[in-house]
């Protein structure tokens, strides 16, 4: 059973406009949640992370939004860029004192931004 | 800082033989952990260690997979007898910091194991 789920595998963009990229998750005891960029032969690379405590956070072009009440978060990246192409990968934990802070990965959705 | 060092970056071999990956983790973090990638499955943790102590190895498949941390800046995930099964990307990443539970983790660029 998936924890953390990304529903769409792919999304496609044209360059300038938004990429709204979502994730869903079935335990309620997360509360932490990262989002990772993924290039093809290397690994995931950390983009952004938001805690439970609040519902928005933002850096830059990238900003994530969680809704606890629904177990949805998204990723907004605005303008969208052709070098934002890559696999993005929604994770979560227990963070605080529980299980460690072990990571559980969505299976990704991969953006391509067409310019 | 050079990152999370994996080694090799592609392995292929056949059933039945033993292979054994590496990691070479970011100095100064103090948690190590093994992903493995497949399409069906996604990213999944196979194991994880504190200041060197296997803490969580749940995930790892069965029996022919073993991981040792035998000090700060090594790590080795072993699979023995290898099946074709077994055939993924293999990640390594670190973690480390004061707060280090909400620290993100710092991912290797993965060994690709093919097992004929």
């Amino acid at each position: 059973d998936q924890q953390v789920k990304q529903n769409s595998p792919s999304l496609s963009v044209q360059e300038g406009r938004i990429s709204i990229l979502n994730c869903d998750y079935t335990n309620s005891m997360f509360d932490y949640f990262l989002w990772y960029k993924k290039y093809p032969a290397e690994g995931p690379t950390f983009l952004i992370s938001i805690s439970s405590i609040k519902d928005k956070n933002e850096d830059g072009r990238f900003t994530v939004f969680l809704n606890k009440s629904a177990k949805h978060l998204s990723l907004h990246i605005v303008p969208s860029q052709p070098g934002d192409s890559a696999v993005y990968f929604c994770a979560a934990s227990e963070g605080y004192g529980g299980s460690q802070g072990n990571l559980i990965f969505g299976k990704g959705t991969k953006l391509s931004v067409k310019p | 800082d050079a990152g999370v060092i994996q080694s090799p970056r592609h392995e292929v071999t056949e059933m039945g033989q033993e292979v054994t990956l590496r990691c070479k983790p970011i100095s100064g973090h103090n948690s190590l952990f093994w992903y493995r990638q497949t399409m069906m499955r996604g990213l999944e943790l196979l194991i994880y260690f504190n200041n060197n102590v296997p803490i969580d190895d749940s995930g790892m498949p069965e029996d022919r997979f073993s991981a040792k941390m035998p000090n700060a800046s090594f790590s080795t995930l072993k699979i023995q007898p290898s099946e074709p099964r077994d055939s993924a990307v293999y990640f390594c990443a670190s973690r480390g910091g004061r707060s280090s539970y909400n620290s993100p983790l710092h991912f290797g660029n993965g060994t690709r194991l093919t097992v004929t």
